[in-house]
């Protein structure tokens, strides 16, 4: 599986974007982009994915380069219970076959300051 | 409410007493799977299942034992506790169409 190199820690606005990197040149061309963040020492919660495509929801976007060696996501406006450690994962597309050994790493620690 | 649970949420205990951790879940998933997180590590897979009767290891599978005799349950078993398995554990389950993992609420495990 790829593995995904993030900053350890961010700190961002209360009410601006947060857009947090992560390198993973070793991405298989069937692997997914995966975001997932954890609050405290609560389960993670789920965030967002895609394969070659931006992608957007209520929570996030995410924009893949076109290599798809790196990628971002975007909060577009931050707030105080934003603050969390983010993981960025790559995997199988079917979660259950090669993307069951999701490997989380120690992820990016935001901080969202008043 | 769709929801993966596990008990109990916090466990003490001592070396070599057998204890299992249960996990169940509401939403008809095929794939669970069990998590370990330890400071400085991230979060590390113990093992996964991806439908009944059917389980593998993960990454740190040694001392661990799982079954998968029901589609909701999926219960971590140490046979024999030692410290080293002091850790945070989580559970998840999935659909392998919708491709996000549902956590549960973890359980802190002291091993003494």
């Amino acid at each position: 599986d790829a593995k995904t190199t993030q900053p350890p820690s961010m700190d961002c606005a209360e009410g601006r974007a947060a857009n947090l990197p992560c390198n993973h040149s070793t991405i298989s061309g069937n692997e997914y982009v995966y975001w997932y963040r954890q609050i405290h020492s609560q389960g993670p919660q789920y965030i967002i994915h895609g394969l070659k495509n931006n992608e957007t929801n209520e929570m996030a976007s995410l924009i893949i380069t076109e290599d798809r060696k790196s990628s971002t996501l975007i909060l577009p406006h931050a707030t105080l219970r934003d603050t969390a450690v983010y993981y960025c994962i790559v995997g199988g597309g079917v979660v259950g076959t090669s993307g069951s050994r999701l490997t989380f790493g120690e992820g990016t620690q935001l901080t969202v300051n008043p | 409410e769709a929801q993966v649970t596990q008990n109990p949420r916090y466990l003490i205990t001592v070396t070599g007493k057998k204890l299992t951790v249960t996990c169940s879940q509401n939403m008809n998933h095929e794939y669970m799977s069990w998590y370990r997180q330890d400071p400085g590590l991230g979060l590390r897979q113990i093992y996964y299942s991806m439908n009944v009767e059917v389980t593998d290891k993960g990454d740190v599978p040694e001392g661990y034992k799982v079954s998968r005799k029901e589609k909701r349950n999926f219960p971590l078993i140490l046979e024999s506790p030692s410290p080293n398995q002091t850790s945070l554990y989580f559970c998840a389950s999935s659909s392998p169409v919708n491709e996000k993992l549902f956590f549960g609420s973890g359980t802190q495990l002291s091993v003494l």
